[in-house]
């Protein structure tokens, strides 16, 4: 079935070591995003691509990084430069960049947890 | 920058109660809206949109439409379920730039029996 694979699931690291999320797509969508989640306060952009090799911060880019060298795939990696990692990250991707149709189809997510 | 404001939760409701949930917006030019549900330990999928002023998304039973002049979009249910528990996102995509979706804080509904 086409959709989004986020892993792990669930993922525990210690202060002062970079983890990475993955996120694939078969989808063949062009657009890809991640977002963090914490309780009470929605959902806030991270990073987005809207073509491969090419990425923009969103409102909250300090201390991630991401790349996308295939257009299925947008690895998401969080820094010890993260202050507060601790939270929900979903990944989505969307059909095209641009346009105002602006449907966002997400993975089931990964919930950090620094120790 | 744009922004959306959900009504406060945590929303309590009896099986076969009607329920609203507000979403008010800020907006430069005429942004698509949306609503997203996000059952327990999931991502978001979407429920219903709206692309155009007066228009009316729908979907399982809910709706919402697209009120330019109040510059809102209240998501309805005539008659609600134990399964509706989740969380509910509004949401509306920027127009001014790269395409991004600004979503509200979320309102968390419980339906009991």
């Amino acid at each position: 079935d086409g959709g989004i694979t986020q892993s792990p699931k669930y993922l525990f690291r210690k202060e002062g070591q970079n983890v990475t999320l993955s996120c694939e797509q078969n989808l063949n969508h062009d657009a890809m995003y991640w977002y963090r989640q914490d309780p009470g306060q929605g959902l806030r952009l991270i990073y987005y691509s809207h073509i491969v090799n090419d990425f923009q911060k969103g409102d909250i880019a300090e201390g991630y990084s991401v790349s996308r060298e295939k257009k299925e795939s947008f690895p998401l990696t969080v820094t010890s430069a993260q202050k507060n990692p601790t939270a929900f990250y979903l990944c989505a991707s969307s059909i095209h960049g641009g346009g105002n149709t602006g449907e966002l189809f997400f993975g089931e997510g990964s919930r950090l947890t620094v120790l | 920058g744009d922004s959306v404001t959900q009504m406060e939760g945590p929303v309590t409701l009896s099986e076969e109660a009607f329920l609203t949930i507000n979403c008010t917006y800020t907006a430069t030019g005429y942004p698509s809206l949306f609503w997203y549900v996000q059952y327990p330990g999931e991502g978001l999928q979407l429920l219903l949109k709206a692309t155009k002023a007066d228009d009316k998304g729908s979907n399982k039973g809910f709706e919402a439409t697209y009120r330019k002049e109040t510059t809102s979009f209240h998501l309805e249910k005539g008659s609600v379920q134990v399964s509706d528990s989740a969380v509910y996102f509004c949401a509306l995509n920027e127009i001014q730039g790269a395409q991004k979706l600004v979503f509200g804080q979320g309102t968390r509904l419980t339906i009991n029996p």
